[in-house]
């Protein structure tokens, strides 16, 4: 089955530096990449997510991007602010008949103002 | 519903008693997922439903854990016999057939702490 690594798993920057989450998965069908953030004591909520069809997705601040070839991809968070402070998930799965996601072990971003 | 339910939001329960964790996915969605996050830990798969039927139990941790779902609707994870491993914040998502994963909705979970 498919297993995600995630690093690290801790991560502090200083208010208005950039930030990077980096994720590596071993099935190759996975095509499929979502991340969540999770805020202390709330759900996980999806921020951005990614399909293999492409290789980088931005949206404002955040982007993600996939290197199917190494089976990796990554969160870049820039002009990071202290409301980013959180719990980042990576996932991988396929996309077809709702199969579950397969979860990293988590970020957690500091943002220090 | 406007979004995913679960209840108890909390729950104490004594090692050894049996505990039941309900979610309410949103309504129309047909697949319906449940993990497992331990205190400051990663998402662990449980076991997800399509419809009312369960295609992968592959994560339930033992025999001690089940999980059905009735009308396509309502799900129930159930423990029984707790042990203090057990206790962990369990979260339920659903999603939408004609969305997919596109629609992975969390419901805000249930803590449980067996003591």
């Amino acid at each position: 089955g498919e297993n995600v690594e995630q690093h690290p798993s801790t991560l502090s920057v200083q208010e208005g530096d950039s930030a990077v989450i980096k994720c590596t998965y071993s099935d190759s069908a996975s095509n499929y990449f979502p991340w969540y953030k999770q805020e202390l004591g709330k759900r996980p909520q999806l921020i951005i997510d990614i399909r293999s069809n492409v290789g980088e997705k931005k949206d404002q601040r955040i982007a993600v991007t996939l290197n199917k070839t190494a089976k990796h991809f990554s969160l870049h968070i820039t002009e990071t602010q202290p409301e980013d402070s959180a719990v980042y998930f990576c996932a991988a799965s396929l996309h077809s008949g709702n199969t579950p996601l397969v979860f990293g072990k988590g970020t957690r971003l500091s943002v220090i103002a | 519903g406007a979004g995913v339910s679960q209840s108890p939001s909390n729950k104490v329960t004594e090692k050894g008693k049996d505990v039941e964790l309900r979610c309410d996915p949103i309504s129309g969605h047909t697949a319906l997922y449940w993990y497992r996050q331990r205190l400051g830990q990663g998402l662990e798969f449980l076991i997800y439903f399509q419809g009312n039927s369960a295609p992968d139990k592959s994560g339930l941790p033992s025999d001690r854990f089940s999980a059905e779902r009735t009308g396509e609707s309502v799900s129930t994870l159930t423990i029984q016999r707790t042990q203090q491993e057990d206790s962990a914040v369990y979260l339920c998502a659903s999603s939408s057939w004609d969305r997919g994963i596109y629609g992975y909705t969390f419901g805000s979970g249930t803590r449980l702490t067996v003591v």
